[in-house]
């Protein structure tokens, strides 16, 4: 069974504070993706990766930098976080162009 | 740009009653079509895919057909249980690894 895990499941911070989301696969997939949920939006794309050192932009990336480090290891880096991103993000992984994509159970972030 | 869009944000429905979520879309090319599942607390599943026109995708009693001359993946259950109650996505992927979804449909079933 695919396995795609997060962490923290949950996190408040303050405006201009520095949070880091960590998501990691072990579904062996190249391809990696950050989305956030936000009511009235669905899901949106914010960064992903085909592999370890490789970032892609996504839909929505202004304010987020993202980060892979292997190929299980995925990061999103909120550096100056605002009100604005208070959202529940999303971690997914996909081995093909037209496979699934497996997600993970979310991280929902507060910034007060 | 590639788009999907779901016209009902919420759908009420009874214990066996007939489901359709509506879902359109618009790209270049032929893109592969996706249904995803969110239960309450968790991430999205796949439900099934379609990638060629009048292709019909199925799981779960779920199914969807995809139309290219109508640009449509609608999908249809004939006789819904509660435990369909969920948020459903259609998404669409075109030309490389990302994926486009919709906005959701949220489907509430009561017993």
């Amino acid at each position: 069974e695919a396995a795609v895990t997060q962490s923290p499941r949950n996190k408040v911070t303050v405006t201009g504070g520095n949070v880091t989301l960590s998501c990691r696969q072990t579904n062996s997939h190249n391809y990696m993706y950050w989305y956030r949920q936000d009511t009235g939006h669905g899901l949106r794309l914010i960064h992903y990766s085909y592999g370890a050192g490789n970032l892609q932009i996504g839909d929505v990336p202004d304010g987020y930098k993202a980060t892979r480090t292997t190929q299980e290891d995925f990061f999103l880096l909120l550096e100056l976080a605002s009100p604005s991103q208070t959202s529940l993000y999303f971690c997914a992984s996909r081995g093909g162009q037209y496979a699934e994509q497996f997600f993970g159970p979310g991280t929902r972030l507060t910034v007060l | 740009g590639d788009s999907v869009t779901q016209t009902e944000g919420q759908v009420a429905l009874s214990e066996e009653d007939f489901l359709t979520i509506h879902c359109n879309y618009s790209a270049s090319g032929y893109p592969a079509l996706f249904w995803y599942v969110q239960y309450p607390g968790e991430g999205p599943q796949f439900l099934f895919r379609a990638s060629r026109d009048k292709e019909k995708g199925s799981s779960r009693g779920f199914e969807a057909t995809y139309d290219k001359g109508t640009t449509s993946f609608h999908l249809r259950k004939a006789s819904v249980q509660e435990s369909d109650s969920a948020v459903y996505y259609c998404a669409l992927g075109n030309m490389g690894y990302k994926l486009t979804f919709g906005t959701g449909t949220s489907l509430l079933v009561d017993p």
